[in-house]
């Protein structure tokens, strides 16, 4: 699975939009990009996943690169709840597999009043 | 919310005791996972099941044993723990074909 680099922490306004990078340069064909989010104490929550095409669901948007290099994940209008960890991960999304994920350090966003 | 629950929530046990986890869904959902979280380590997999009595081993399972004899439970046991074993035990589940993994509330287990 490839690898993700995400910056260890960021910083949103709420009510402001709220805009999670990540690089996957070495990403291939058959590889999705999942956002996973941990709030503090809790289990890790599923956000949103796609493959090539950009993504949107009641929780965030999902913006992917034409060439697939990179990904950003948006919060459009950040509430002091989302504050979390924020995980980018790459897979293979397999019709039959045991569906392992390769959590990184991710990204701590707090979202300030 | 998928439905899992883990037992117990917080545990306090001391070096050598053997030590039983245990992860319920109501999903119906073949594919079940015991992660470890430790800070400075991320989530890292212990053991999975992909069926009933179907189970293998993840990147961490020295130490732990796991069992599946019903598709809702999944069992993670520490058959003699160790201090190294404190950490927080997150369950999770996925259909398999949609392959987005929920997780539970997770389990804090300390060893003293």
């Amino acid at each position: 699975d490839a690898k993700t680099t995400q910056p260890p922490s960021m910083d949103c306004a709420e009510g402001r939009a709220a805009n999670l990078p990540c690089n996957h340069s070495t990403i291939s064909g058959n590889e999705y990009v999942y956002w996973y989010r941990q709030i503090h104490s809790q289990g890790p929550q599923y956000i949103i996943h796609g493959l090539k095409n950009n993504e949107t669901n009641e929780m965030a948007s999902l913006i992917i690169t034409e060439d697939r290099k990179s990904s950003t994940l948006i919060l459009p209008h950040a509430t002091l709840r989302d504050t979390a960890v924020y995980y980018c991960i790459v897979r293979v999304r397999a019709t039959d597999s045991w569906g392992k994920f390769q959590f990184g350090a991710g990204t701590q966003v707090v979202v300030t009043p | 919310d998928a439905g899992i629950t883990q037992s117990p929530r917080h545990k306090v046990t001391e070096t050598g005791t053997p030590v039983t986890l245990r992860c319920h869904q109501t999903e119906n959902h073949r594919y079940m996972y015991w992660y470890r979280q430790d800070p400075g380590h991320g989530l890292r997999l212990i053991h999975y099941s992909y069926g009933v009595k179907d189970t293998d081993k993840g990147e961490v399972s020295d130490g732990y044993s796991v069992s599946r004899s019903k598709t809702e439970d999944f069992l993670l046991t520490l058959e003699s723990a160790t201090s190294s074993q404190t950490s927080v035990y997150f369950c999770a589940i996925s259909e398999g074909g949609k392959d987005e993994q929920f997780f539970g509330p997770g389990t804090r287990l300390t060893v003293l």
